[in-house]
């Protein structure tokens, strides 16, 4: 079955400094591979997607991810972070299959981001 | 435009009573999916509508069911709570439901079942 993990449960920067959020899927077929933020006590808000264009996606408030199918990943970044990033961050695959909506989401990384 | 907006925010009930659960969908969009994230974790898929039909389910037991009406809002019914049913219950609407879709999601309802 199709899983996706997110290494590292809690990852903590300093204001200004590199974010890497880590993602892994399982699959042989590329999904459809997503990002959403989460701010407590609120709703997912999707950040970028990839859906087979450029490998390379760019998203909202300056984050990007790199599908690479070699590792079958799809890590997010943010070249500088500030301190409105700190909040959930899920990431989430859509297998292709069956043509539905269902979203196979990790389990989440808690972004701490440090004056 | 009005985004995804879902009812009650908060609802406490004891065990083995029934719950239902509200959702208004983004204007224009068609199909609703609903989501459980127990505490610490992701939220994990309980089923999708797709123009008043379910249109895929997750692994959750039939006590979990769902309509969508005409207007494409959609209500939630889980039967007999049980504790570990507590969690954040999320909505989320979608142009048509296809696997690259954006899923765009309500605020969420914060169940509590004591």
């Amino acid at each position: 079955a199709q899983s996706v993990t997110q290494l590292g449960s809690h990852v903590s920067v300093s204001e200004g400094a590199l974010v890497l959020l880590r993602c892994n899927y399982s699959s042989s077929v590329p999904p459809y591979l997503f990002w959403y933020v989460q701010y407590p006590n609120q709703g997912l808000q999707l950040l970028l997607k990839y859906t087979s264009a450029a490998t390379l996606v760019k998203g909202i408030n300056g984050f990007e991810a790199e599908f690479k199918k070699s590792e079958t990943s799809f890590h997010l970044t943010k070249p500088s972070a500030h301190m409105s990033d700190a909040a959930e961050y899920l990431c989430a695959v859509n297998p292709r299959s069956g043509n539905t909506g269902k979203l196979i989401f990790g389990q989440g990384t808690t972004l701490q981001v440090k004056p | 435009e009005t985004g995804v907006t879902q009812s009650p925010t908060h609802l406490i009930k004891t065990r083995g009573q029934q719950v239902t659960l509200r959702c208004s969908s983004q204007s224009g969009h068609n199909t609703v999916s609903w989501y459980q994230q127990a505490l610490g974790q992701g939220p994990q898929f309980i089923f999708q509508y797709y123009r008043e039909e379910e249109n895929g389910r997750g692994n959750f037991p039939p006590r979990f069911s769902g309509l969508q009406f005409p207007n494409y809002s959609s209500e939630l019914n889980v039967n007999a709570l049980e504790l570990d049913d507590s969690a954040l219950y999320l909505c989320a609407s979608s142009l048509s439901g296809g696997a690259s879709d954006t899923q765009y999601f309500g605020p969420g309802t914060r169940l509590t079942v004591l």
